[in-house]
């Protein structure tokens, strides 16, 4: 079946960078976006962007423009997103997600999350 | 950027019909999906392109679309029904993708 399994809980302090791995199966990896999408605590949904895992092409939301890279490595089917210059407010639950390739596509299905919690 | 918004909570009995609306300027025009997250787990997709459903999800979930309002209508609720509910389009200008701002549905 399809799934993606994310890599484990990270704890970081201000200013340093966390990457999070989405490892993909049970699909073509490169058929499917992988979109990231966060959820601070107590709050909602607010996506990212995604990677194209054929071309490596990325489109990022503009708040995380100049601070998320996103790539993949399509010989073990995983994606990554990277955030650097982590602050507190960056605390939240990541959450990679497949899209179709194609405009105004869905999330189907969502990894299980990671938590990074950002705290000196 | 393009503002989704959703009443922060509804509450519907048992075996009656939840509606939860997604509002944004002219929304009828694009493409809305719909998902449903419970306490401690990653969103689910319970529709997509507006009205359709994926396998597994029941009947009971439906969604329509039209001018300035979408709307996800859950019909004969159940207890299994209380969760968090997001609307998600895509807005062309930005080319990015936007969520709505959450609807938590409790069952009385």
């Amino acid at each position: 079946q399809v799934q993606l399994v994310q890599s484990g809980a990270e704890v970081k302090k201000p200013g340093a960078s966390v990457k999070v791995s989405c490892k993909a199966s049970g699909y073509t990896f490169t058929g499917y976006y992988i979109h990231w999408v966060r959820q601070a605590p107590g709050q909602g949904l607010e996506w990212m962007g995604w990677i194209n895992p054929n071309s490596g092409g990325t489109n990022y939301a503009q708040k995380f423009q100049d601070r998320v890279t996103m790539t993949r490595d399509t010989s073990i089917t995983t994606a990554y997103m990277e955030l650097s210059r982590v602050k507190s407010d960056d605390t939240a639950v990541y959450y990679c997600a497949r899209g179709p390739v194609r405009i105004g596509s869905w999330f189907d299905p969502w990894g299980q999350g990671t938590l990074v919690t950002v705290s000196s | 950027s393009y503002v989704l918004t959703q009443p922060p909570s509804v509450s519907v009995a048992p075996g009656q019909t939840a509606r939860i609306t997604c509002g944004g300027n002219n929304i009828g025009s694009k493409t809305v999906h719909w998902y449903q997250q419970k306490p401690g787990q990653a969103p689910v997709l319970v529709v997509y392109n507006d009205s359709d459903r994926p396998s597994g999800i029941p009947e009971r979930l439906s969604g329509s679309n039209s001018g300035n309002t979408a709307t996800l209508t859950i019909s004969r609720v159940e207890a299994g029904d209380e969760a968090d509910y997001y609307c998600q389009v895509w807005d062309s200008i930005s080319d990015h993708r936007v969520f709505g701002t959450g609807t938590k549905v409790t069952v009385l």
